[in-house]
């Protein structure tokens, strides 16, 4: 594994089912992050976590619920999906929750939910 | 809620072209970030800049922080086909995740 790794690649998902998406990085960082990207709307934040432990909601986290039981991963759950929550998620990290440190993202996952 | 504004939203050029992306806002940043995006992939990091009036090239790029650090522009020379993706601005302060702005497409025609 090299940087961050995201499974699965894609998905279609019936509405009302549990999905998770996950989510794991080898570069050590303390920082992990779940974005949505939508055409028109950019990336919006999900949820973060500052370290291993403890999670932080960001701009759009309802219908969404994160853990971070270690360093290295950061499943997200979809506990009962609707079709609006069809986008491509990213996962990304950085070494701190700092401003200046770099994001490095995962190559994203696509869900579709009918 | 803090915002990023990225104008133009798209831009066509032609190969050889110069163009400019602006990224604004009302809101003072300790940072700013650039990141470029190619279809199917992630984002990934170009340029940080962190002092208001900073100037950065990276070989035809070049990016400046305003002097109030609340905008930033992102300039490329000769623009060529290998430039073509999505361009996001995004701004950073102390003990908060990054805010990203909607991003710029660029597609650049030989």
């Amino acid at each position: 594994i090299a940087g961050i790794t995201q499974a699965p690649t894609s998905q279609i998902l019936a509405a009302g089912r549990r999905m998770t998406l996950r989510c794991t990085q080898d570069m050590r960082h303390n920082a992990m992050y779940w974005y949505r990207q939508d055409l028109g709307l950019g990336l919006r934040l999900i949820h973060y976590s500052n370290t291993a432990g403890t999670t932080g909601k960001g701009e759009v986290p309802d219908g969404y619920s994160v853990s971070r039981a270690n360093t290295d991963d950061f499943p997200l759950t979809l506990a009962s999906a609707v079709p609006s929550q069809t986008s491509v998620y990213f996962c990304a990290s950085s070494v701190r929750l700092a401003a200046r440190d770099e994001q490095f993202f995962g190559p994203g996952t696509r869900l579709t939910v009918l | 809620t803090q915002l990023l504004e990225q104008s133009p939203q798209f831009l066509s050029i032609q190969e050889g072209e110069n163009l400019t992306v602006y990224c604004n806002s009302s809101s003072v940043f300790s940072s700013l970030q650039w990141y470029r995006q190619e279809p199917g992939e992630g984002p990934v990091l170009l340029v940080t800049v962190v002092t208001g009036g900073e100037v950065k090239k990276l070989k035809r790029l070049t990016f400046q922080f305003g002097d109030a650090r609340k905008d930033s522009s992102l300039h490329i020379t000769a623009a060529q086909p290998g430039d073509t993706g999505l361009y996001l601005c995004a701004g950073g302060k102390a003990g908060t995740a990054l805010i990203f702005g909607k991003g710029t497409t660029l597609s650049v025609s030989s």
